[in-house]
């Protein structure tokens, strides 16, 4: 059973294009969440999507940031015409439906760098 | 505001000793709590998590921690580290009226000495 995946692992990007982070929850969970990680800091909280439906995304920024998760596919995080404070490490989680008492299991992250 | 408090940056320890990672919390009514591990360049592993009963929880790797209501702690425990323990360990907790939304402490990076 394989975990949360991610890819890529690492991305660089120049000033102004475009990122996708993918990210294939476990097999059978339906929740999905993305954290970011600025460097020496705890992950803070982004958007939780279930299939078809972002659920909260009041933890991402207003502009250039967007997330969904499609019945079909993984669920991606896209961030246009990136700038150098969007460096970070990019953190998926994926939960099972309907348990209020289950853990979120975290992929590997993407580590976004701008230049 | 909500937030989540790890007041040691680092911790170091010798190889055999018992450690401590220190997390308090300021958040409404009676959270969920979680320490994750996030070993260079990987994701987060969970750990342990308390969500209602004994105060005592037994995690991973020979891991516990000690939930204290009175002084919103959730204090991370090992009685002999390891080396392999070394790593950044993130306490969290989760509202119970919200399923999802963890928020997390800025981390502590524990290190053992062989």
């Amino acid at each position: 059973n394989a975990g949360v995946m991610q890819n890529p692992r690492h991305l660089v990007r120049r000033r102004g294009q475009e990122a996708r982070l993918r990210c294939s929850p476990m097999k059978g969970h339906s929740h999905v969440y993305w954290y970011r990680q600025l460097p020496e800091e705890g992950l803070k909280f982004m958007v939780y999507l279930q299939k078809e439906n972002i659920i909260d995304e009041s933890g991402m920024p207003k502009e250039r940031f967007s997330a969904e998760f499609p019945k079909e596919g993984p669920s991606i995080l896209r961030i246009q015409q990136v700038v150098r404070g969007d460096s970070a490490a990019y953190f998926c989680a994926s939960s099972p439906p309907g348990g209020v008492n289950t853990e979120a299991f975290f992929g590997q992250g993407t580590r976004l760098t701008v230049v | 505001a909500q937030s989540v408090a790890q007041p040691e940056d680092q911790v170091n320890v010798a190889e055999g000793n018992p450690l401590t990672v220190k997390c308090t919390y300021s958040v409404s009514g009676n959270p969920y709590l979680f320490w994750y591990v996030q070993y260079p360049n990987r994701g987060l592993q969970f750990l342990l998590k308390y969500i209602t009963g004994d105060n005592l929880v037994k995690g991973s790797y020979g891991f516990e921690a000690e939930f204290n209501k009175s002084q919103t702690s959730f204090h991370l425990k090992k009685p002999s580290a390891l080396v392999s323990d070394s790593a950044l360990y993130f306490c969290a907790v989760r509202k119970r009226d919200s399923s999802y939304k963890l928020i997390f402490g800025s981390g502590t990076r524990l290190l053992v000495r062989p």
